[in-house]
């Protein structure tokens, strides 16, 4: 089955500093990645909807200068939550997606990055 | 605009027991709805989806849903649990641009 991975799976900063998650579609290529966050026993809220070669889409609320969004490649999508601060740590979540309608694909989920700011 | 629904935060069941974990939606376009477990600290796995056709879908690890148009639900069901079902069940539809809408989980406690 599709696999997606994330890197790190947990990371620990200083509050200032700049993080960078990546997910990767391990075996199917990725025209579309999603990005969620997760606060402790809630559900995900979509950040962005990340498109290979374009300018993700963020849903509204979301800050895009906080959170910077690279889909480079058709396998590997980056977040990077910049000047971070304690109110930004939560579970962060990507989804891939392959071409097509939900008929022939789903989303396929990453394991999760865990961020803790002091 | 979409929205999902689960009407129910904690489900405490015993061992073996059948369990119902309650999902309405909202949709004014196609339905296309889907069941996904999360166990702690890791992310979520597809259990079941309903497209079209057949309204019972049967899922992985012996869960089945049934999509009732006329009451907006698609509720998932298991007839026996096991310790190991233990965890976070969220129920999502599609929204627009391949965007999937989750409701806010149920967490699923299996007791001995």
């Amino acid at each position: 089955g599709a696999v997606v991975s994330q890197h790190p799976s947990w990371v620990i900063c200083k509050s200032g500093t700049s993080v960078k998650i990546e997910c990767r579609s391990l075996d199917f290529q990725a025209t579309t990645m999603f990005w969620y966050r997760q606060f402790p026993k809630q559900s995900l809220m979509l950040m962005a909807t990340s498109n290979e070669g374009s300018k993700a889409t963020y849903e509204q609320g979301v800050e895009k200068d906080k959170f910077l969004i690279n889909h480079a490649s058709l396998t590997l999508s980056t977040l990077t939550v910049t000047s971070a601060h304690p109110e930004d740590s939560s579970f962060y979540i990507c989804s891939a997606r392959l071409a097509g309608g939900w008929g022939t694909d789903t989303q396929y989920f990453g394991p999760g990055t865990r961020l803790t700011v002091l | 605009a979409q929205s999902v629904t689960q009407l129910d935060s904690q489900v405490p069941v015993f061992e073996e027991a059948p369990v119902e974990l309650r999902c309405n939606y909202s949709s004014s376009v196609s339905v296309y709805l889907f069941w996904y477990v999360q166990y702690p600290n890791q992310g979520l796995q597809l259990l079941l989806k309903y497209l079209s056709g057949s309204t019972l879908v049967k899922g992985i690890n012996g869960f089945e849903a049934e999509f009732n148009k006329s009451q907006t639900s698609f509720h998932l069901r298991k007839p026996s649990v096991h310790i190991s079902d233990t965890a976070e069940y969220f129920c999502a539809v599609a929204g627009g641009y391949n965007k999937l809408i989750f409701g806010a989980g149920t967490r699923l406690a299996v007791h001995p």
